[in-house]
C-alpha cells in the first residue's frame, strides 16, 4: 500500500540554524500538508498546499516558515531561523480529492 | 474556529475490556477522521467517517452530524491498543482542508 514518507526522522540543529524537512507524498495525490505536535499536546496544521502554491496557513506558519515542491515528487518545509519551541514532531499529510488524509511517521526536530 | 472536544482524557482498561471513546464538535464537517498515535509517534489511519458507520475488525466508529459527534468503539481490548487516540474534523465552512484535532484521549490496555 503506498505510503507518505519523511525524512529524516530526527533532526538535532542548534538555535539559529536552518532546517528543511523533507516529504514524498503518496504519487497519485494532490493535495498536501504540515502539521506539528509539540510533545504531549494536540496535533496543530501549519500550511496546505495545492496546485503549486500555498492555500491555507495557521497562524504558526510565519515568515520563518516556507514550502516547496521542487519536483514531481518531494515536499519540503524549511525553517529558516529556528528557535527552541520550534522543538516538536513535523507530519507531512497528502491527500487525492477531498478526503481522507494520509500522514507520514513524522520529523521528531530538536532545536539546542 | 471550530472546536474538538473528546473525552474521556484517559483511560485505563484491563485486556479484553471494551471501551467507547467520545469527540464532539462545535460546526458542521466536511470530514472526520480517527487516528491511532502509537508509541513511537505516528498517526495511524483508522476511519474516515464523516458521516455513518464503519467497521474494521475490532473497531468501530459512528458519526452522527446532525448531533455533531462521533464515537469510536473498541471491542475486546489488546495492549497494542495502547496509545493516544485523536479524532480530527475538516470545518465545513472553511475552504480549505485543514484538520483540526481535538485533544485525544491516551489509552492504557494493563494485560
Amino acid at each position: 500500500e503506498p505510503e507518505v514518507t519523511q525524512t529524516p526522522s530526527h533532526q538535532v540543529t542548534q538555535m539559529g540554524q536552518e532546517v528543511i524537512l523533507r516529504c514524498v507524498p503518496i504519487s497519485n495525490h494532490l493535495y498536501f500538508y504540515w502539521y506539528r505536535q509539540i510533545l504531549g499536546q494536540k496535533v496543530e496544521f501549519l500550511v496546505s498546499f495545492y496546485n503549486n502554491e500555498i492555500s491555507e496557513k495557521s497562524e504558526i506558519f510565519d515568515d520563518q516558515f516556507s514550502v516547496e515542491r521542487p519536483d514531481g515528487s518531494n515536499f519540503t518545509l524549511k525553517i529558516r531561523s529556528t528557535k527552541l519551541e520550534d522543538s516538536a514532531m513535523y507530519f507531512c499529510a497528502s491527500e487525492a480529492t477531498t478526503d481522507t488524509q494520509y500522514f507520514g511517521p513524522g520529523t521528531r526536530l530538536t532545536v539546542l | 474556529g471550530i472546536q474538538v472536544e473528546q473525552s474521556p482524557p484517559d483511560l485505563i482498561l484491563q485486556e479484553g475490556a471494551n471501551s467507547t471513546l467520545r469527540c464532539n464538535f462545535s460546526d458542521s464537517v466536511n470530514n472526520l477522521q480517527w487516528f491511532h498515535q502509537n508509541p513511537w509517534g505516528q498517526l495511524i489511519n483508522l476511519f474516515y467517517i464523516p458521516s455513518g458507520t464503519k467497521q474494521n475488525g475490532r473497531l468501530s466508529a459512528t458519526t452522527v452530524a446532525t448531533e455533531r459527534y462521533s464515537l469510536l468503539y473498541i471491542s475486546s481490548s489488546q495492549t497494542t491498543d495502547s496509545g493516544v487516540y485523536f479524532c480530527a474534523v475538516d470545518d465545513a465552512w472553511n475552504a480549505g482542508n485543514m484538520l483540526t484535532f481535538g485533544g485525544g484521549t491516551r489509552l492504557m490496555v494493563k494485560p
